[in-house]
């Protein structure tokens, strides 16, 4: 059981260039989401995902497209780098109908510097 | 909207001495729950204790308590009996009843246990 696994670790990108952050579940939860972390900021919600299908937008949406085709999987793409994203990035599960509904889940986090 | 505030950006305390890091939050929900959570150097974000709005008794999770002072909106984490492994970013969090896409974080401090 792994839980939630998120790759790669860490990433350097030009500006400009697109790439996708993966994040994988086995826990079966229904709820997903994206989180980028900056010194000084806390976490702030990106995307998130009710279940397969369903994606909204967080607080901090631009410069990033999600999909949801499985419940297994929520990757996070980047269409054009930007120094602004440079960023630690977290997914995170939550079992909303299990019961201790409010627990998230975080995987181990993607650490991302866009020169 | 909801806001969490942590106003002190750094702490330290000698090791086996008790520790109190302060948070505050505003809302105008009244079903919610309040986090603490740890980020040690390893990056990965681990729940430290959680408490229900709607619950008078203080969480307590071994040498971690909170005092939750519902009226006042605060949200205090006492650490007793501070150990080096304690050293890590502490973050509180808001989460009106829901899903996580109403997960609000503090700015984080850091707590640095000395020997």
């Amino acid at each position: 059981n792994a839980g939630v696994t998120q790759t790669p670790k860490f990433q350097v990108l030009k500006t400009g260039q697109s790439m996708t952050l993966q994040c994988a579940q086995d826990m079966n939860h229904e709820y997903m989401s994206w989180y980028r972390q900056d010194p000084g900021m806390g976490l702030r919600l990106i995307h998130y995902s009710v279940g397969a299908g369903i994606t909204d937008q967080g607080e901090v949406p631009n410069g990033y497209n999600v999909s949801r085709s499985t419940t297994e999987d929520f990757p996070l793409r980047l269409l054009s780098a930007a120094p602004s994203q440079t960023s630690v990035y977290f997914c995170a599960t939550q079992d909303i109908m299990g019961a201790s509904s409010e627990k998230l889940f975080f995987g181990s986090g993607t650490q991302l510097s866009v020169l | 909207a909801q806001t969490v505030t942590q106003s002190q950006p750094e702490m330290s305390v000698q090791e086996a001495e008790t520790v109190t890091l302060s948070c505050t939050y505003d809302t105008s929900e009244s079903n919610y729950y309040l986090f603490w959570y740890k980020q040690p150097p390893s990056r990965q974000m681990i729940l430290v204790i959680r408490q229900e709005a709607y619950k008078q008794q203080n969480a307590t999770e071994n040498r971690f308590s909170v005092n939750f002072q519902k009226a006042a909106k605060s949200f205090s984490l006492k650490i007793s009996d501070s150990q080096l492994g304690d050293t890590a970013m502490y973050f509180c969090a808001f989460m009106a009843w829901g899903g996580s896409e109403k997960l609000v974080f503090g700015k984080g401090m850091k707590l640095t246990v000395n020997p």
